[in-house]
């Protein structure tokens, strides 16, 4: 069972330019999410799903994008990349339910843009 | 709105000695507490959950947690720690009916001394 599966792992990326992180999850969970992990900063929302074709903006979407076009995969796009998104970024998936379902992660995307 | 607040940034503590890590939180209606661990570059990982009932709650790894109402709190405690608990903690909260956003605290990075 894979779980939540992001990639790349690692990527160096330059001012400007774009790029995809890609996340995937086989536990067919309604909900999904973007973090960004800063050194003790704890973890900060960017974007979530609650379903396919539903996103909604989290604490910072600034310079991000998403869809969610399938149950499985939430991809997340940097436009133009920015040093200030120098970051590891995970997603996490949750089953939709009552309340109280927790989050499973994937092992983060960490991101380098120089 | 709701925040989280994790009173220890770094623990150092000796292998076999007991530990606590302190969370606080604040939620104008009710929520759910969760304790997460991070071992190093990987993502988050179910410790422990309190939904309701006994305000003891145990989780993996012998990792226990009480919650307490009146003082907003939700420490996680382990009686005799190992080298292998060396790793980021953080806690987290979700409220109770709209249980679909976490909000995570700054975490506390647990570092057993052998």
């Amino acid at each position: 069972n894979a779980g939540v599966t992001q990639t790349p792992k690692f990527r160096i990326l330059k001012i400007g330019q774009s790029m995809t992180l890609q996340c995937a999850q086989d536990m067919n969970h309604n909900y999904m999410y973007w973090y960004r992990q800063d050194p003790g900063m704890g973890l900060k929302l960017i974007y979530y799903s609650v379903g396919a074709g539903i996103t909604d903006k989290g604490e910072v979407p600034n310079g991000y994008n998403v869809s969610r076009s399938t149950t499985e995969d939430f991809p997340l796009r940097l436009e133009l990349a920015a040093p200030s998104q120098t970051s590891v970024y995970f997603c996490a998936s949750m089953e939709a339910g009552a309340g109280g379902q927790p989050q499973h992660f994937g092992d983060g995307t960490r991101l380098s843009i120089l | 709105a709701q925040s989280v607040t994790q009173l220890d940034s770094q623990v150092p503590v000796f292998e076999e000695a007991p530990v606590e890590l302190r969370c606080n939180y604040s939620s104008s209606v009710s929520v759910y507490l969760f304790w997460y661990v991070q071992y190093p570059n990987q993502g988050l990982q179910l410790l422990l959950k309190y939904l309701s009932g006994s305000t003891l709650v145990k989780g993996i790894n012998g990792f226990e947690a009480e919650f307490n109402k009146s003082q907003t709190s939700f420490h996680l405690r382990k009686p005799s720690v190992h080298i292998s608990d060396t790793a980021e903690y953080f806690c987290a909260v979700t409220p109770r009916g709209t249980g679909n956003q976490f909000y995570f605290g700054t975490g506390t990075s647990l570092t057993v001394i052998p």
